[in-house]
């Protein structure tokens, strides 16, 4: 049980584009979700926490009109980069919450690899 | 500022020893501390939790230990196999947030 999908597992895209990554808990729901970004060989980064229903908390430093995240429905949640740039390339995990779990577990997605050239 | 320190080198061993990762933070007082390991190229797997009040869990061939007054935790995997070559994160929990070392890299050689 517990499993979170993401969806694309990688992407490359053109300067200037935009692109969605897609978060889904599969057999729970989540009320949180969260988005992380991981630069290689650093630490994962809480970018932003996402409650279903209401608008997104950022991380200081991270822009929210670049980096859009909806969690329209207990099961998914979306971050989209906007006009994505080369610095915008890394990893990107999103981890969710069980509505029905201990508040301090969280499942992770297997992450999306972006690459923007 | 918080800072979570891991031995960023990467810990080569030999199968069947005892592997031991430390983890040390300052300016944070957690309510828990948790493991995980990440493999190349994929998401973080959950294996432990420890809360701010317990000394020590174990599951299986893992032990965590937790000090909070030496403000560090050690992760000890005991009879090491290739296949727990990962790198292993330390993540500190407190209210909603969780906030992650860099991890330490363990090879277990054959």
């Amino acid at each position: 049980g517990a499993v979170v999908s993401q969806h694309p597992s990688w992407v490359i895209c053109k300067s200037g584009t935009s692109v969605k990554i897609e978060c889904r808990s599969l057999d729970f729901q989540a009320t949180t979700m969260f988005w992380y970004r991981q630069f290689p060989k650093q630490s994962l980064m809480l970018m932003a926490t996402s409650n279903e229903g209401s608008k997104a908390t950022y991380e200081q430093g991270v822009e929210k009109d670049k980096f859009l995240i909806n969690h329209a429905s207990l099961t998914l949640s979306t971050l989209t980069v906007t006009s994505a740039h080369p610095e915008d390339s890394s990893f990107y995990i999103c981890s969710a919450r069980d509505r029905l779990g201990p508040t301090d577990t969280q499942y992770f997605g297997p992450g999306t690899r972006l690459t923007v050239l | 500022s918080q800072k979570i320190e891991q031995n960023s080198e990467a810990l080569n061993i030999q199968e069947g020893k005892t592997a031991t990762l430390t983890c040390n933070y300052t300016n944070y007082s957690p309510a828990y501390l948790q493991w995980y390991r990440q493999d190349p190229g994929r998401g973080p797997v959950f294996l432990l939790l420890i809360r701010e009040n317990e000394k020590e869990k174990r599951k299986e061939r893992l032990k965590v230990t937790f000090d909070t007054t030496l403000k560090q935790s050690l992760f000890h995997i005991t009879a090491s196999q290739p296949a727990d070559s990962a790198t292993y994160l330390c993540a500190l929990g407190g209210y909603q947030k969780v906030t992650f070392g860099i991890g330490t890299k363990l090879q277990v050689i054959p």
